[in-house]
């Protein structure tokens, strides 16, 4: 069965500093990755994922994220990060067979501080 | 225009009743989803449909029947509700059940028993 990874719980970064927020899935066949953000008191938004082809995907925002198949990660990373990336960041994956529900890791909270 | 939206944004009740929560897409999308998210974060796939269809069934108590009269509504029944169903519960929507589709959330209804 997938399962997710996401290290930290928490990430206290200062603005304009760089971020990486890591997660490590592991399944035993394909899988799609997402990245999903959620601001307090609202629901999750689609922030980047990865279906196949170039490995290193990117979102509107400035985020982006890296898929490595060796290593079963697809850490999130931000070279500058503004106030308003305070949030919590989930990653999620969804297998290549069967089911398509989203298996979720436990997030990882994105403090940015002045 | 709100793409996936549920009603009531907040529920308190005793334990022992019996709740409702309404979701709504106007997205077109043929595949809709209940999840459930604990206090911790963790998020968890509940109930998937596609075209009015179940097609997840999670390992969830029978007190929770969803029902999809049409491919635009998922709603949720609890019946006998217990301190543990205390939780942020979110629908969201897909496309069609196709692999690595991207799903919409709601903004999520946060349900308290007392």
């Amino acid at each position: 069965a997938q399962s997710v990874t996401q290290l930290d719980s928490q990430v206290p970064v200062f603005e304009e500093a760089p971020v990486e927020l890591r997660c490590n899935y592991s399944s035993s066949v394909s899988v799609y990755l997402f990245w999903y953000v959620q601001y307090p008191n609202q629901g999750l938004q689609l922030l980047l994922k990865y279906l196949s082809g170039s490995t290193l995907v990117e979102s509107i925002n400035g985020f982006e994220a890296e898929f490595n198949k060796s290593q079963t990660s697809f850490h999130l990373r931000k070279p500058s990060v503004h106030i308003s990336d305070t949030a919590e960041y989930f990653c999620a994956v969804t297998e290549g067979t069967g089911r398509r529900a989203l298996t979720f890791g436990s997030g990882t909270r994105l403090q940015v501080q002045p | 225009d709100t793409a996936v939206s549920q009603t009531p944004k907040y529920l308190v009740t005793q334990m022992g009743n019996d709740k409702s929560i309404k979701c709504e897409q106007n997205l077109g999308h043929d595949t809709m989803y209940w999840y459930k998210q604990d206090s911790k974060k963790f998020l968890k796939i509940m109930f998937s449909y596609n075209n009015k269809e179940l097609i997840i069934n999670e390992t969830v108590p029978n007190r929770f029947s969803p029902k999809s009269p049409d491919k635009a509504h998922l709603n949720l029944h609890i019946n006998s509700l217990e301190l543990g169903d205390s939780a942020v519960y979110f629908c969201a929507s897909s496309q069609d059940y196709g692999f690595g589709q991207p799903q919409h959330f709601g903004d999520g209804t946060r349900l308290s028993i007392l």
